[in-house]
C-alpha cells in the first residue's frame, strides 16, 4: 500500500520561505510522478505543480500563480519529494497535499500539511 | 490554461436520490477527465478516471460519462457517506486544472 506523509507546514510571515517534504513508501519512488495540490480555506482544490519520474528526467511543471516562486524537487535516495516555497503571501495559506500520479490520475494522497502565511 | 467549470456549485439531496453533476472544459480534453470526492479533514479520493473508468474500490453507484468538453458524474442512489464536495480535473495537459467543486448536502 502506498503511504505519503507530508511535513514542514507552519506559520510564516509574508515574504518568507518554507520547505515542505513528502515521504513516500510502498512504491518504486524513482519511477513515480509526484504532484502537490493545495486548498485555501473555504476554497477548492488547486494543482500546484509536479515533478516527473527520475526515469523521465525529473522535469517540473507549475501552475501559473506558482511559477518562479515555488520549486519542486526530489531525492530518490530518501523517497522524498520537496516543495520549496519562497515569497509567500496570504494567498498561499492553505492545506498542501502531496499526491502520486499514475495513469493520469492522482490515486494516493497524503494527509496534508497546513501552511499559514500571516504577520 | 484550460478552464474547468462545474454545475451546480451546490445541491441538496436525500438519501436514495439520483444526483448528476456536470463539468465543462474550455477546450477539448478528449477523455482526460477525473472526478474526486473530498470530505473535510480528509484527503481527496479519485472516483472516476479517463471520464468513465471506475477507480478500484469505488462503489458501482458512481459513474462518469462524456468526452471532448462536456462530462457528467452520476451517483445513482445517494448514500449517507456520499455527502461531500466533488471536483472534476483535467489531466490532458499541464497545468492540471480542477473545477471549482460541487458541494452535495443533505436535504
Amino acid at each position: 500500500e502506498v503511504h505519503l506523509v507530508e511535513s514542514g507546514g507552519g506559520l510564516v510571515k509574508p515574504g518568507g520561505s518554507l520547505r515542505l517534504s513528502c515521504a513516500a513508501s510502498g512504491l518504486i519512488f524513482s519511477d513515480t510522478y509526484m504532484s502537490w495540490v493545495r486548498q485555501a480555506p473555504g476554497k477548492g482544490l488547486e494543482w500546484v505543480g509536479r515533478i516527473s519520474s527520475t526515469t523521465d528526467g525529473a522535469t517540473t511543471d507549475y501552475a501559473v500563480p506558482i511559477e518562479g516562486r515555488f520549486t519542486i524537487s526530489r531525492d530518490d535516495s530518501k523517497d522524498t519529494v520537496y516543495l520549496q516555497m519562497n515569497s509567500l503571501d496570504s494567498d498561499d495559506t492553505g492545506v498542501y497535499y502531496c499526491t502520486r500520479e499514475a495513469g493520469r490520475r492522482w490515486q494516493s494522497w497524503g494527509q496534508g500539511t497546513l501552511v499559514t502565511v500571516s504577520s | 490554461d484550460i478552464q474547468m467549470t462545474q454545475s451546480p456549485s451546490s445541491l441538496s439531496a436525500s438519501v436514495g436520490d439520483r444526483v448528476t453533476i456536470t463539468c465543462r472544459a474550455s477546450q477539448s480534453i478528449a477523455r482526460y477527465l477525473n472526478w474526486y470526492q473530498h470530505k473535510p479533514g480528509r484527503a481527496p479520493k479519485v472516483l472516476i478516471y479517463a471520464a468513465s473508468s471506475l477507480q478500484s474500490g469505488v462503489p458501482l453507484r458512481f459513474s462518469g460519462s462524456g468526452s471532448g468538453t462536456d462530462f457528467t458524474l452520476t451517483i445513482s442512489r445517494l448514500q449517507p457517506e456520499d455527502f461531500a464536495t466533488y471536483y472534476c480535473q483535467q489531466s490532458y495537459t499541464t497545468p492540471f486544472t480542477f473545477g471549482p467543486g460541487t458541494r452535495v448536502e443533505i436535504k
